[in-house]
Formats: structure tokens, sequence, C-alpha cells
């Protein structure tokens, strides 16, 4: 069965520090790879996905993830984080012909003005 | 942006109550799947329906759980007798595809307590 790590629980920066959150996954096939974020009081949203091709993917906001095939991971980075990405961010997967998402914890960013 | 949307925000139910919570997928989909995230927990995926059928459940999806697409538009998940622990906030999803290439949308979330 596939799963997913996310090791930092809960993450304070100050604004225009860098941010990197670490995801691990654990599936030996093919995978789909996502990072979601929810905002206070809001939905689930799509920050960014790989599925295929240049390992090094692009969202919105800013961030990015790089996908490392040989470690299984997928972490989040953004150079400068301000204020507003303060939010929980959940890495997920998908795998094979399975169609449900399988999340991590969540990390909830904290960035201090 | 077409979103998903789900009715109502929050439902108060008492214990051993039915609950049917409501989801508008995004128009053109066709596979659709509602999670729960109990407080404080992850989120977790309960079941996937396409094609007016059940294509996959967790082991969360008892039999006190059951969905339906009652007409072109609505999604629904009902609990047929609450517990204490369907305490949670439900995810409706939604996506145009199941194959290799493809992203779930996801509506606000309905919060269920269970009193």
């Amino acid at each position: 069965a596939q799963s997913v790590s996310q090791h930092n629980h809960h993450v304070i920066l100050s604004e225009a520090a860098s941010l990197e959150l670490g995801c691990n996954y654990s599936y030996g096939g093919t995978v789909n790879l996502f990072w979601y974020v929810q905002y206070p009081g809001q939905h689930l949203q799509l920050l960014l996905k790989y599925f295929s091709g240049d390992p090094l993917v692009k969202g919105i906001k800013g961030f990015e993830a790089e996908f490392i095939k040989s470690k299984f991971s997928f972490n989040l980075r953004k150079p400068s984080v301000q204020w507003s990405d303060t939010a929980e961010y959940f890495c997920a997967v998908t795998s094979g012909g399975y169609q449900k998402v399988t999340f991590g914890t969540g990390t909830k960013l904290q960035v201090i003005p | 942006e077409p979103e998903v949307t789900q009715t109502p925000s929050h439902q108060v139910t008492q214990m051993g109550q039915e609950v049917i919570l409501r989801c508008v997928p995004i128009s053109n989909h066709l596979y659709f799947y509602w999670y729960r995230q109990i407080l404080g927990q992850k989120v977790e995926f309960l079941v996937s329906f396409y094609n007016n059928e059940i294509s996959e459940k967790s082991e969360i999806f008892d039999d006190q759980f059951s969905v339906e697409r009652p007409d072109g538009s609505n999604f629904t998940l009902k609990i047929r007798s609450t517990k204490l622990e369907d305490s949670a906030m439900y995810f409706c999803a939604s996506s145009e595809f199941a194959g290799k290439t493809y992203e779930q949308y996801f509506g606000p979330g309905t919060r269920l307590t269970v009193t």
C-alpha cells in the first residue's frame, strides 16, 4: 500500500526566509505526486503536481518541488516566503490504476511578518 | 473557474441520526470521491465513484456509509446511523479522468459534528 510521510509537523519562519518541506512516499511503482495547500478556513487547493518528465516542477505562487526517485522524495521549496503563505501543506500521492489520493499528515507553516 | 461545491458547510446531528452530505462536482467530470479529515489528523480516502457505481472504497467506508448520484449534478454521501467518531470534515472531490494524468478538485468541505 502506498503511504506518505511528512517530517515537519509545524514550521515557523520569518518573512523572506527560504522554505523546504520534506515529503517521502512509499511505493515501488509509478507514482503521481502532488502538493496541496489549505489556507485557514479554505478548501484544499493544488499547488503543483508531478506526473512525468522534468523532475523539477514549478507550481503556483512561486512554489516548486523536486522529485528524486532514488530517495522516494518530493520536497516542496520556496526561496522567499510571505505572510500570506501561512497555511497547511499536504503532500499526496496516487499510483498505478488506483484513483484514491493518499495524503501525508500535513505541515502547518506559520510565517511571521 | 469551475469549482466543486458542498452543502451544508456545517451539519450538527445527534448520534444515531442519518445525515446526507451533498456535493456538486465540476460539470464535465466523471469521477467522484469522498474524503474525510478528523480534527488534527490527515485527510483520508473514503470512496471513489464512477459510472454510477463504487470503484474503490477504504476500510472506513463500512455499511453505515453509502454514496449516490441521484441526478446529473449532485453526488451525496449518506451516513445511516451516525456515531461520535464520525465527527470530521468531509471533502468531496471530482476529476475529469482517472488515468495516468489527472488531478482531483476538492470542495470546501462539510464539517459534521455528531453530539
